[in-house]
């Protein structure tokens, strides 16, 4: 059984540029959050899909936007990115009733 | 959510036991104790929860304190793949869903051969 898969593994981006993230949760989870996690941080809650819509957001700006699809993959989009984007990106998922999220291994993205 | 406050590092000698404490003094009654673990280049991986039982699992014990303001975590036989950083996380929510986690900056757990 397949576990959170992140896609791509590593990205390097240059200021202003426009970078995508794919997350495709563990098969029967319909809920997908999505963390950044900077060096020697915590990861930090962006926002979280369900039924295609954004049911809670974190404390992040409007440049960070996503989508989640009717399959629940879903996409983290981050627009004018600075050089304090530069993390590793969680996705996380999840269904009801089910205690626990499980995380994929992420996406590292460097913006230069 | 309850906030936590949890040792920035510890050290334990494999083959023990590690018992990793977190203070949760301003946790509301309706407020579940979570913990992951994050193996270094890996996502989180979710441990054990309980809200005020004393839970085991495969890979752990959580002990709760009666006023529940503080918990630990309890590996029984430490083994080097166990070194990661671990969070205690305290949240409303019982289920997947609803609400996203807050991660402090766990302890830094350190298995010694």
């Amino acid at each position: 059984d397949a576990g959170v898969t992140q896609s791509p593994t590593h990205l390097i981006k240059t200021r202003g540029q426009q970078v995508t993230l794919r997350c495709s949760p563990k098969s029967g989870h319909d809920t997908v959050s999505w963390y950044q996690q900077a060096l020697g941080q915590g990861p930090q809650f962006i926002f979280q899909y369900y039924e295609e819509e954004e049911r809670q957001r974190g404390n992040f700006p409007d440049r960070f936007s996503g989508h989640q699809f009717p399959n629940y993959s879903s996409e983290l989009n981050v627009n004018a990115l600075l050089l304090g984007d530069s993390a590793l990106y969680l996705c996380a998922s999840s269904k009801p009733r089910v205690y626990g999220y499980t995380f994929g291994s992420g996406t590292r993205l460097t913006v230069v | 959510d309850a906030k936590t406050t949890q040792p920035p590092s510890m050290d334990c000698a494999e083959g023990r036991a590690a018992n990793l404490p977190c203070n949760h003094s301003t946790i509301s009654g309706n407020e579940y104790v979570y913990w992951y673990r994050q193996i270094h280049s890996q996502g989180p991986q979710y441990i054990i929860h309980g809200l005020k039982n004393n839970e085991t699992n495969e890979m752990a014990s959580l002990i709760i304190t009666e006023d529940r303001k503080s918990s630990t975590l309890i590996l029984p036989h430490a083994t080097l793949r166990d070194t990661a950083v671990y969070y205690c996380i305290v949240r409303r929510d019982s289920g997947g869903g609803a609400d996203g986690l807050t991660f402090g900056k766990g302890t830094h757990l350190i298995i010694q051969p």
